[in-house]
């Protein structure tokens, strides 16, 4: 059964950083593209990036130069680093794996950037 | 990048009811576009996939229509468990880019 779990959020002040991961059952992370996609507390949900099978990436404006994303092959795992955070960062984070879109989500994890 | 209008953004319905949901694309998207359904504190699931293939386990009374610019989500007779806010996604070119959302609600 494919599984993704999110983990690594938590309450962080402006201008820090974090990194969240998503761990993986069921697939290997490596032999498909993953994705995470954010919501903000009441809005819609909005991408954020992308890590293609042979690890190339892609960024919403949005995040890009802020946020890098990877993967550990080893331990089947997806991470997002996010740095120099902002109170617009603040949101639900999910990550998915993409199969003609994002398909399978992980149940997400919160993300508040305050002071 | 492409813009996903959606709408309506809300709408009141009764159980039995036939909905309706339209996505706009700003350029030709082929059939690359998915609807998505979300409950409250709950992760998005997929519904459909390729514009009008159901994605498995999904029931049939959810179905998808449309290619290049116009998308539309039917549910053919609303059930309470379909109450909830539904997002059409395209997956043409990065960014992905996801339609405002619609909130079907309870007449």
């Amino acid at each position: 059964e494919v599984q993704l779990v999110e983990s690594g959020g938590g309450l962080i002040q402006p201008g820090g950083s974090l990194r969240l991961s998503c761990a993986a059952s069921g697939f290997t992370v490596s032999s498909t593209y993953m994705s995470w996609v954010r919501q903000a507390p009441g809005k819609g949900l909005e991408w954020v990036s992308v890590i293609y099978k042979g690890g190339g990436t892609y960024y919403a404006d949005s995040v890009k130069g802020r946020f890098t994303i990877s993967r550990d092959n080893s331990q089947n795992i997806l991470y997002l680093q996010m740095n120099s955070l902002r109170v617009e960062d603040t949101a639900v984070y999910y990550c998915a794996r993409d199969s003609s879109g994002p398909a399978t989500w992980g149940q997400g994890t919160l993300v508040t950037v305050s002071s | 990048d492409i813009q996903m209008t959606q709408s309506p953004s809300s709408l009141s319905a009764s159980v039995g009811d036939r909905v309706t949901i339209t996505c706009r694309a700003s350029q030709g998207i082929s059939n690359d576009l998915g609807w998505y359904q979300q409950k409250p504190g709950k992760a998005p699931q997929r519904l459909i996939y390729a514009a009008s293939s159901l994605q498995s386990g999904v029931p049939s009374r959810f179905s998808g229509s449309g290619s290049g610019t116009e998308f539309t989500l039917t549910i053919s007779s609303l059930q309470p468990e379909d109450f909830a806010t539904y997002y059409c996604l395209q997956h043409n070119s990065y960014p992905l880019t996801f339609g405002g959302g619609t909130k079907v609600e309870i007449k």
